[in-house]
């Protein structure tokens, strides 16, 4: 069964400034793929940033980028130069290659201090 | 592009009532994935459905049930409604079978139970 784990419940970070989301999985796929999404207080999901298993770059999207680390499958969220509009809840999702099933982690949630 | 819509966004229902929800996917989409939130269990998967049919299913009781159009629309059904299934579902789409294909949502119906 596939795994996936958020372990930080919450996150706080001052405006302009980095944080990383921290992600873990486990499967035993080699293709796969793995998704941030980002959860404001309205509820909808926001699609943030997508990795893919044999991508050997690490994704970015603007002030997104996926720290990929296959070896220890992890797939931290790095958002640079945090803004007001960035708290939110996060969560980091994987889908198997066969089928279109997601499975989700507890999220994290972010604040953005002034 | 239209993104996923979902009607209606709110709903109060009494126990053992029954409810539908619809979700539109994004022009061109042809699965659609709905799931269901709650604080404490999370994100949890319901079924997905491709070209009208149910493809993956999730661990919820027959009183959980969708259907998908020829139009690619889907409704989901809940019947006899218990306190329990007070939650934001959320609806998801994607393009092609197959391929790590992102999933857009929708903002959800948050449905209460009385």
């Amino acid at each position: 069964a596939q795994k996936i784990t958020q372990t930080q419940p919450g996150m706080f970070v001052q405006e302009k400034e980095a944080v990383t989301l921290d992600c873990t999985y486990d499967t035993s796929d080699q293709s796969y793929g793995l998704f941030w999404y980002k959860q404001p207080s309205s509820g909808e999901m926001i699609f943030l940033i997508y990795q893919g298993s044999y991508d050997e770059q690490n994704a970015t999207e603007g002030r997104y980028s996926l720290n990929f680390q296959k070896a220890r499958k992890s797939a931290n969220l790095v958002i640079s130069a945090s803004q007001l509009g960035d708290s939110a809840m996060y969560f980091c999702a994987m889908r198997k290659n066969t089928g279109n099933q997601f499975y989700f982690g507890t999220g994290t949630s972010l604040t953005v201090i002034p | 592009k239209a993104g996923v819509t979902q009607t209606p966004r709110y709903l109060i229902k009494t126990r053992g009532q029954q409810v539908t929800l619809s979700c539109s996917p994004i022009s061109g989409h042809r699965s659609v994935s709905w799931y269901q939130q709650t604080p404490g269990q999370g994100l949890q998967f319901l079924f997905e459905y491709f070209s009208e049919t149910q493809r993956n299913k999730g661990n919820f009781p027959g009183r959980f049930s969708g259907r998908q159009f020829s139009n690619s629309r889907s409704e989901m059904n809940v019947s006899t409604l218990e306190l329990g299934d007070s939650a934001l579902y959320l609806c998801a789409s994607s393009g092609l079978a197959g391929g790590p294909e992102t999933q857009y949502f929708g903002p959800g119906t948050r449905l209460l139970v009385l």
